[in-house]
C-alpha cells in the first residue's frame, strides 16, 4: 500500500522569499515516482515537478526544487523567490507500477505581498 | 492542442437520482484516470483505463459507481442512486503511453452536489 502525508495544512510566505512544503510517504514498491501538483482556485491541477525514485539527483524546475531523501521517505518542495501566482493548494503524490497516484491532503500556500 | 475536458462543470442532483459525468481526454492518450476530491481532502483514486486492458476498478467506493471508456477515448463515470456523501469534485486525467512517470494531465473537474 502507498500513503502520503502532508503535515502542514496551511503555509504563508512573503513575496520574494523562500518556502518549503513538507511531504513524507510510504510505499512497498521498489520503482516509484513522486510528484508535486499545484491546484489554484480554478481547480485545474498543474504538475509542478516530478522525481523518479531511482535518481539520486534532486529535480529542479526554475524556481521549484525538491529535497528527496529516499531513506527517510521524504520529498519536500522548495519554492524560491515566491510570487503572488504561487498561491494555491499544493499536493504531493506517489505513483508506481499500479499507475494510479496516491495524493496527500494538501498544503494551502498563501503569498503575502 | 486541447487539454482534458469534462462536462458538466457543475451538477446539482437530488438524492437517489443517477448522474453521468463525461471526460474527453487528450487525443492519443491511452491512459485515463478518474479521481474524487472531497471538500478539504486530497484526490482519491477511483478507476484507471489503459488501452484495451481491463480497467483497474480498485478505487470505486461502492457498486453504485461505474465507468466506461468507449473507443479508447471518451469516458463516462456513472453514479447510481446518489447519496449526499457522493458530493465532491470529480477529476479526470489522461496520460500518454509509456512509463507511469509520464505526466497526468487533469481536466477542470465536475463539481457534484447531492441535495
Amino acid at each position: 500500500a502507498q500513503t502520503v502525508t502532508q503535515s502542514q495544512p496551511e503555509m504563508s510566505v512573503q513575496e520574494a522569499e523562500t518556502v518549503t512544503l513538507s511531504c513524507t510517504y510510504d510505499t512497498s514498491e521498489s520503482d516509484y515516482y513522486l510528484f508535486w501538483y499545484k491546484q489554484p482556485p480554478s481547480r485545474q491541477m498543474i504538475l509542478v515537478i516530478r522525481q523518479e525514485a531511482y535518481k539520486q539527483q534532486n529535480a529542479t524546475e526554475n524556481r521549484f526544487s525538491v529535497n528527496f531523501q529516499k531513506a527517510a521517505k521524504s520529498f519536500s518542495l522548495k519554492i524560491s523567490d515566491s510570487q503572488l501566482g504561487d498561491a494555491a493548494m499544493y499536493f504531493c503524490a506517489v505513483g508506481g507500477a499500479t499507475n494510479k497516484l496516491i495524493f496527500g491532503t494538501g498544503t494551502l500556500l498563501a503569498v503575502q505581498p | 492542442g486541447a487539454g482534458v475536458s469534462q462536462s458538466p462543470s457543475n451538477k446539482v442532483t437530488e438524492k437517489g437520482k443517477d448522474v453521468e459525468l463525461r471526460c474527453d481526454p487528450i487525443s492519443g492518450h491511452t491512459a485515463l484516470y478518474w479521481y474524487r476530491q472531497s471538500l478539504g481532502q486530497g484526490l482519491e483514486f477511483l478507476i484507471y483505463f489503459q488501452g484495451n486492458s481491463a480497467p483497474d476498478k480498485s478505487g470505486l467506493p461502492s457498486d453504485r459507481f461505474s465507468a466506461e471508456r468507449t473507443g479508447g477515448s471518451v469516458s463516462t463515470l456513472t453514479i447510481q442512486r446518489t447519496q449526499q456523501e457522493d458530493s465532491a469534485v470529480y477529476l479526470c486525467a489522461s496520460r500518454s503511453s509509456g512509463r507511469p512517470y509520464n505526466e497526468q494531465f487533469f481536466g477542470p473537474g465536475t463539481r457534484l452536489t447531492v441535495l
